[in-house]
């Protein structure tokens, strides 16, 4: 059991470009969740699947945030348009089922210059 | 409002000793769990509790759900020890949700 996979480690792009980080949950687990986190706002909740479908949203920034997850075996963080205050570590997270303890991968530090 | 208050913000201390780190909730939570943030960054599972106490090695916790706190409990600290910790509950609305505390900055000294 690899854990949660997230790539890359690290995300380096310019203002305006797109970001696309990948999540691998661990196998089995029914539970995807997106997490962002800053030195300022602490761990935020993003958003959250559930069998491979969405459920909810409600932590996504709505107009540049949009993520995926097309097989149980991949969810997908997409930032269009990035800006300096995206800068964060974005960490993905699978459980058993959404009453289950929480495993998190080592996350995708992403920087907008 | 901030529904989940950890404390303390850091503490420090010297190999073998212990102490408590603690987690206010300002409304009912129905399950909180623990993580420690390693060396490496990573977010480790140390607890799931929804009710009562567990215990691993040297980690003690507990989660009252009714008085809405949650501990945990270092005993023998080693220096691997020091790392962030953080509790993150779910609310009893049913939301699966986790709101993380601010997390405590565990420095473990020779």
């Amino acid at each position: 059991n690899a854990g949660v996979i997230q790539t890359p480690r690290h995300k380096v792009t310019g203002k305006g470009q797109e970001a696309t980080l990948w999540c691998e949950p661990i196998s089995g687990h029914s539970a995807v969740f997106w997490y962002r986190q800053t030195i300022v706002q602490g761990l935020e909740f993003l958003t959250y699947f559930r069998n491979q479908a969405p459920i909810d949203d409600s932590g996504m920034p709505k107009e540049r945030f949009s993520a995926q997850m097309p097989n149980q075996s991949h969810s997908t963080l997409k930032i269009q348009s990035t800006q300096p205050q995206d800068s964060a570590v974005y960490l993905c997270a699978s459980s058993l089922n959404s009453n289950e303890r929480l495993f998190f991968g080592h996350g995708t530090k992403l920087s907008v210059l | 409002g901030d529904q989940v208050e950890q404390s303390p913000s850091a503490l420090s201390l010297h190999e073998g000793t212990g102490s408590a780190l603690r987690c206010n909730f300002t409304t009912t939570m129905r399950a909180v769990q623990w993580f420690r943030k390693n060396s490496r960054g990573s977010l480790i599972n140390l607890f799931y509790l929804a009710s009562g106490t567990k215990e691993n090695g040297r980690l003690k916790s507990a989660f009252d759900s009714k008085e809405r706190y949650s501990t945990l409990h270092i005993r023998d600290a080693q220096l691997e020890d020091s790392g962030t910790y953080f509790c993150a509950a779910a609310a009893s609305s049913g939301s699966w949700q986790l709101i993380f505390g601010s997390g405590t900055q565990l420095t473990v000294m020779p």
